[in-house]
This record gives C-alpha cells, sequence and structure tokens, in this order.
C-alpha cells in the first residue's frame, strides 16, 4: 500500500507563473518530508524539506506548506522557470527510522 | 560536498549474465542504498545497509543481492540478469544521525538486459 501519494503524474505550467505540487501521505508516524528533483539521467537532489512541527517552510523561489490534519503537503514555485522542468518526488521518514519513503513522482513541464 | 559516485553510467548486458552494479560515498555515511526508478512506478527500494557486512531487504529484493565490505562502498549484484531488470538504478547514502534523514544520491546506471 502506497504511504505517499503523488497523484498528478505531470503537470504543465507556464514559466513565470506557480508550480504547485501536491503529495498525500497516509503513516501518521511521518515526521519529516522532503522534496527531491530530477533531471533525466541524473541522480535526485535534495531541494527542500519540512519538519510536522512546522506548517510551512521556504528556500527562495521554492515553498513547502504541510498539512498534518489532511496528511498533505505541497511545493509551491515562484515564479516558475525552463529549469524547474524536471521530475519532483516528495518522499517522507519517521523520527528514528533510516530510510525514506518515496511518492511516484510528477513530472513539471514549464512551457515558454 | 557529498559525492556519490557509480560505476557505470550506462550498462548492456544479456539475459543470464551476472552483473555488478558499484557505489562509494566519500562522507562517511552509515546508511546505503539501492533503488531502481522506472516510469510511474517511482523510486523503489531494493536493499539497504546500516552498517559494513550488514543488509536489510527493501520493498522489491528479488533477483538481487548486495554487498557491503567496506564502509564506504555498496554493489548490487544480480545474479541472473533478466530483461524485467532493464532499469535506472540508483544508490544513495545517508548519515544515521541526519534529523531528515535526508539521501545523497548517485547519478544512476542506466542499465539494459538484452
Amino acid at each position: 500500500d502506497q504511504q505517499v501519494k503523488q497523484n498528478s503524474p505531470s503537470l504543465s505550467v507556464q514559466e513565470g507563473r506557480i508550480s504547485i505540487l501536491n503529495c498525500d501521505y497516509t503513516n501518521s508516524m511521518f515526521d519529516y518530508f522532503l522534496w527531491y528533483k530530477k533531471y533525466p539521467a541524473e541522480g535526485p537532489t535534495f531541494l527542500i524539506s519540512i519538519s510536522s512541527i512546522k506548517d510551512k517552510n521556504e528556500d527562495g523561489r521554492f515553498t513547502v506548506f504541510l498539512n498534518k490534519s489532511a496528511k498533505h503537503l505541497s511545493l509551491h514555485i515562484v515564479p516558475s522557470q525552463p529549469g524547474d522542468s524536471a521530475v519532483y518526488f516528495c518522499a517522507a521518514s519517521e523520527r528514528g527510522a533510516d530510510g525514506l519513503t518515496f511518492g511516484k513522482g510528477t513530472h513539471l513541464i514549464i512551457q515558454p | 560536498d557529498v559525492k556519490v559516485t557509480q560505476s557505470s553510467r550506462y550498462l548492456v548486458k544479456r539475459t543470464g549474465e551476472k552483473v555488478f552494479l558499484e557505489c562509494v560515498q566519500d562522507m562517511d555515511h552509515e546508511n546505503m542504498f539501492w533503488y531502481r526508478q522506472d516510469p510511474g512506478l517511482g523510486l523503489r527500494l531494493i536493499y539497504f545497509s546500516y552498517d559494513v557486512k550488514m543488509k536489510e531487504k527493501g520493498d522489491i529484493p528479488e533477483g538481487y543481492s548486495v554487498s557491503r565490505e567496506k564502509k564506504e562502498r555498496f554493489s548490487l549484484i544480480l545474479e541472473s540478469a533478466s530483461t524485467n531488470q532493464t532499469s535506472m538504478y540508483l544508490c544513495a547514502s545517508s548519515f544515521v544521525r541526519s534529523t531528515f534523514n535526508e539521501q545523497f544520491f548517485g547519478p544512476g546506471t542506466r542499465l539494459t538486459v538484452l
């Protein structure tokens, strides 16, 4: 059973607009959430994270929002740029655990 | 900067061959992981290791084995390659005391089994 779900396999956004990528989870024991970005033929790279004690974390153009009651998080990219075109993976971990549980990814396409 | 390297970027093997994929990290991380990535299936964990000579099965260990003789090196072995093991293989490592369990990934190995 999928514990981390990214229900949109792909998303197309115009350059300069806001991109919103969504992620839902089912495991209430998850304490930490991360977003990774992956270009073709490269490994994923860490983008931004959030702890369950926060509801927002911002880093430049990237903001992650966490709604614990809804078990939902989202990644906002403002403004979207062509270099943001990539696959974005949502991941979660439990306190004290060693691993991450990944979603299936969302392919973000930024159109000029 | 953390560096995770994988022995090959692209590999083509024949059905039935024994295949070795090697991964090396230079940050003295305790944890190392092997994933495969397939379209529409995301990242699926094959095996992980939290210490030298220690290993744990992930979600899809069938057809694979691993070896960790040194802390910095984690090898994935396909005992008898099959066409359904054609995939992108990703190695990752992490520090055991990392709050967020952030994993650092290598560039990946695109394996094709003919």
